[in-house]
């Protein structure tokens, strides 16, 4: 058990609409991740919050977004959903922002898009 | 453009057979490589961190170099449980301090 709690763990939906990601992170871990998982591209790194703010940002699509709140817990929104975006979203957490590669996964959402 | 290749995509062995893991990468300011191991269904698990060439790391069953092009992850006598995919990734230097994987290595250990 890495510490970082991921939920839903599964989500099915349909193209076209609106679903959230919520992650919290280990205890004491200011720093959050989410990556995407899909069979054909692998893990790609979408965005990193450090402490409420954004620090970094992937191949984030423009109707994706996240958000860190002020108790640390994250929330990946999905929007105008399509069948490629099915994927596994994967929640990661770390003590420091700079650049550590040290990071805590989370089990995952699997998102289906019918 | 910054790239990580892991070779082979998938691999069998028998238990108790050792081999190697490739991981090479063409980036143009390495900051450190990193290891790590997923089970189906699950999240990446952290294994090793290296910063240098020369650096090793050693963990039960396996061993992580690395060089200036390259990194391998030794595993000897491999039992059944070792078996998962195994990630690695890197972070450059400059820009986002992002980390960026591979593709994996699937490994696969008969008993």
């Amino acid at each position: 058990d890495s510490g970082v709690t991921q939920t839903p763990k599964h989500l099915i939906t349909a193209t076209g609409q609106r679903v959230t990601l919520r992650c919290s992170p280990r205890s004491g871990d200011l720093s959050v991740y989410w990556y995407q998982q899909s069979l054909d591209q692998g893990l790609q790194f979408l965005i990193q919050y450090y402490n409420g703010e954004e620090r970094a940002k992937g191949n984030i699509l423009e109707r994706f977004s996240a958000q860190q709140f002020p108790d640390l817990h994250s929330e990946l929104n999905l929007s105008s959903l399509e069948l490629g975006d099915s994927a596994l979203y994967f929640c990661a957490s770390s003590v420091s922002g700079r650049g550590t590669g040290e990071l805590f996964f989370g089990e995952g959402s699997r998102l289906t898009v019918l | 453009e910054d790239q990580v290749t892991q070779s082979p995509e998938a691999l069998r062995l028998q238990e108790g057979e050792s081999s190697s893991l490739n991981c090479s990468y063409t980036v143009s300011g390495l900051r450190g490589l990193f290891w790590y191991r997923q089970d189906p269904g699950k999240g990446p698990e952290f294994l090793f961190t290296l910063y240098s060439a020369g650096e090793e790391k050693e963990k039960e069953r396996l061993k992580a170099t690395l060089t200036k092009k390259e990194s391998f992850l030794h595993i000897t006598a491999p039992k059944p449980e070792d078996s998962a995919t195994y990630l690695c990734a890197v972070i450059l230097i400059q820009g986002a301090q992002k980390l960026v994987f591979g593709q994996g290595t699937r490994l696969t250990i008969n008993p």
